[in-house]
């Protein structure tokens, strides 16, 4: 595609409840990163995938978190027990390759509150 | 450790010049960008340094000095649409890959 989309746009959770936020990358772009953007802050990493491959997930800041990539496309990071601390805006990023000289492009994010 | 400095916040009016500010310190560091970001919206890239000097874009120029750990988004002609946050990042090279560090944003009001 054109660029990086993410679903849904906006999600409202119910505490306890497991969530999944999707990400479709540039076609063709190797690596995928997802970020954690809370309100006011600037965005954290959370983990790092090349084509099918999770590289990095040092910046998970749980076991309740999880993502994947399994055919080095779409991604997707599933929430289990949602707690209120997730709340935030949680952005996917593609790049074409890892050494990528100019940056990445980022998706518009999926607004997730917990309630 | 990693650590990104820039101001919580600034002002500025329509069609003057404002500067932000943004100190690091990182290790494996290759290149520092500059991101636009509006309320809801995705960051959008502004600039990228990985030489010492300035960088220069239009109505944005960036600079770059590696020994200082300091980095400078310059934005001239300010525009009411220029209202957003700046995210200065840091992009960091480990175990083989690229990783963007954050900083915590400047917001920027431009005011009539």
């Amino acid at each position: 595609g054109a660029g990086v989309s993410q679903s849904p746009r906006y999600k409202v959770a119910k505490r306890g409840q497991d969530v999944a936020l999707r990400c479709d990358p540039i076609s063709g772009h190797v690596s995928l990163f997802w970020y954690q953007q809370a309100l006011g802050q600037g965005p954290e990493f959370l983990t790092y995938f090349q084509n099918e491959a999770q590289l990095d997930k040092s910046g998970l800041p749980s076991d309740r978190f999880f993502a994947e990539r399994p055919e080095g496309s779409v991604s997707t990071l599933k929430i289990q027990r949602t707690q209120q601390e997730d709340s935030a805006v949680y952005l996917c990023a593609s790049s074409p390759n890892p050494g990528n000289l100019y940056g990445y492009t980022f998706g518009s994010g999926t607004r997730l509150t917990v309630v | 450790g990693q650590n990104i400095d820039q101001p919580t916040e600034m002002t500025a009016t329509e069609g003057a010049i404002v500067q932000i500010n943004c100190t690091y310190q990182t290790s494996g560091f290759n290149g520092l960008f500059w991101y636009q970001q509006h309320a809801g919206e995705a960051p959008t890239f502004l600039s990228y340094n990985v030489l010492d000097g300035l960088e220069e874009k239009g109505r944005f120029s960036s600079f770059l000095s590696r020994s200082k750990g300091y980095s400078y988004l310059l934005l001239k002609e300010l525009q009411m649409k220029d209202s957003a946050s700046y995210l200065c990042a840091v992009r960091s090279r480990s175990g083989g890959y690229n990783k963007l560090i954050f900083g915590a944003g400047t917001r920027l009001a431009v005011h009539p």
